[in-house]
């Protein structure tokens, strides 16, 4: 079993609809928890991150951790044209700096 | 500014060549990273290199060398090429400081795509 999980996709919606993507994981010892967004043919970027549980916003974007349920989602309000991308979940634990794991990603198309 | 970047951006090989794939981040970042994209699995930790001077295996190792030149370099080889390493390679680099709370996100480069037949 993959330590995390993340529904590939793809996924499309119209311009303007609410997108919900999801990750679970199964350590419990992850602290901290990112969303990336890689366009065709780009390396990812960080778009997001959380430290524990908890929501946090950033303009159209909100990130939610339920550790309890171990648990991550990205949601992103009237959504763009130019959020069609792959969004990965990505996570770590307290003191493994230079271990991140990512999910597989989910591809996001929004259609004009 | 250029970020991190790689060179080549696309190479062929036949099975059982070598071949190094150049990485340098300009942003004086303490480590540096190498993955690899597969579909359905994701980006895996290759190699890293927390500080200068210093190397330590990721997740999938095998097949691959690295060499951390100075602050800003940090290169990937292939001593004898297989079709598994078919894949996309992102070099990565982040100012992470041991023991700081502060989360450095990843910075990626856009990626060599290698094919090995």
């Amino acid at each position: 079993q993959k330590e995390v999980e993340q529904d590939p996709g793809p996924l499309s919606v119209p311009e303007g609809a609410i997108v919900s993507l999801n990750c679970t994981y199964s350590n419990s010892a992850f602290q901290y928890f990112m969303w990336y967004r890689q366009y065709s043919r780009k390396g990812p970027e960080l778009l997001m991150y959380t430290y524990s549980s908890g929501n946090k916003e950033d303009g159209r974007f909100t990130a939610q951790v339920d550790k309890s349920s171990k648990y991550i989602s990205l949601f992103i309000r009237d959504s763009q044209p130019s959020d069609s991308a792959t969004y990965l979940c990505a996570m770590r634990t307290s003191g493994g700096y230079q271990k991140v794991t990512f999910g597989t990603g989910t591809k996001l198309q929004v259609i004009p | 500014n250029a970020g991190v970047t790689q060179t080549p951006k696309f190479q062929v090989l036949k099975t059982g060549q070598s071949m190094t794939l150049q990485c340098a981040q300009d942003m004086n970042h303490n480590s540096m990273y190498w993955y690899r994209q597969d579909p359905g699995m994701g980006l895996r930790l290759i190699y890293y290199s927390a500080s200068e001077g210093t190397t330590d295996k990721g997740e999938v190792p095998n097949g691959y060398n690295v060499s951390r030149l100075n602050k800003r370099e940090f290169s990937l080889r292939l001593e004898s090429a297989a079709p598994s390493q078919t894949s996309v390679y992102f070099c990565a680099s982040s100012d992470v400081t041991q023991g700081s709370s502060y989360n450095s996100p990843l910075h990626f480069g856009n990626g060599t795509r290698l094919t090995v037949t």
